[in-house]
């Protein structure tokens, strides 16, 4: 079955320092994964998706995730925080390649970001 | 941007009472998908249709769940005899290739 464990529940980091946002899966295939942003009273944004296509994975205002296989690890990153990325940030496992069937989420990483 | 809506965004309800949810996907959005959301956990997986077929149900979704979308357009999910246990965000999505798009979700308070 496929799975996903995020491995902090919550994140803080001052403003314009780096954000690491930690996800280890496991899947029984080659998995899609995704990383959704859930900011307070609005829905889930897409911030990026692999595919098994390239590794290194660019999205969204600035964030991007590697997809390391040996490591069984997506993990979300930016160079810089602003004030703007505090939310909830989710890992996502597709449970069927492709993304076509359901999500499997994890608990969910809460971002604060200090002035 | 016609996006995915979901009305009612929030719904008080008492004990026992029936309660019916909406969700309008993207055009042409020929997949769609609920989950529920509980305080403090990531959304779990509900059910999926694949236009008007229903596909894939999950063991969260007791008898009291229905859910349905008439002509592959718009869905319903309607929770009867709701139990305090059904407070939660419910959020619809829907797809046409790998990426799911949500709508705000109904937060339902059971009382």
């Amino acid at each position: 079955a496929q799975s996903v464990t995020q491995l902090d529940s919550h994140v803080s980091v001052s403003e314009g320092t780096p954000v690491l946002l930690r996800c280890n899966y496991s899947s029984s295939y080659s998995p899609s994964l995704f990383w959704y942003v859930q900011h307070p009273n609005k829905g889930l944004q897409l911030l990026l998706k692999y595919t098994s296509a390239a590794t290194l994975v660019k999205g969204i205002n600035g964030f991007e995730a590697e997809f390391k296989k040996s490591e069984t690890s997506f993990h979300l990153t930016k160079p810089s925080a602003h004030m703007s990325d505090a939310a909830e940030y989710f890992c996502v496992v597709s449970d069927l390649p492709g993304g076509y069937n359901k999500l499997i989420f994890g608990a969910g990483t809460r971002l604060a970001v200090h002035p | 941007d016609t996006g995915v809506s979901q009305d009612p965004r929030h719904k008080i309800t008492k004990r026992g009472q029936n309660v019916t949810f909406r969700c309008d996907p993207i055009s042409e959005h020929n997949r769609l998908y609920w989950y529920r959301q509980t305080l403090g956990q990531g959304p779990e997986f509900l059910t999926y249709f694949q236009n008007e077929a229903q596909l894939e149900k999950s063991r969260l979704l007791s008898d009291r769940f229905s859910a349905e979308r008439p002509k592959g357009s718009f869905s319903t999910l309607e929770i009867q005899r709701t139990e305090q246990g059904d407070s939660a965000m419910y959020l619809c999505a829907s797809s046409s290739k790998e990426t799911q798009y949500f709508g705000p979700g109904t937060r339902l308070l059971v009382l």
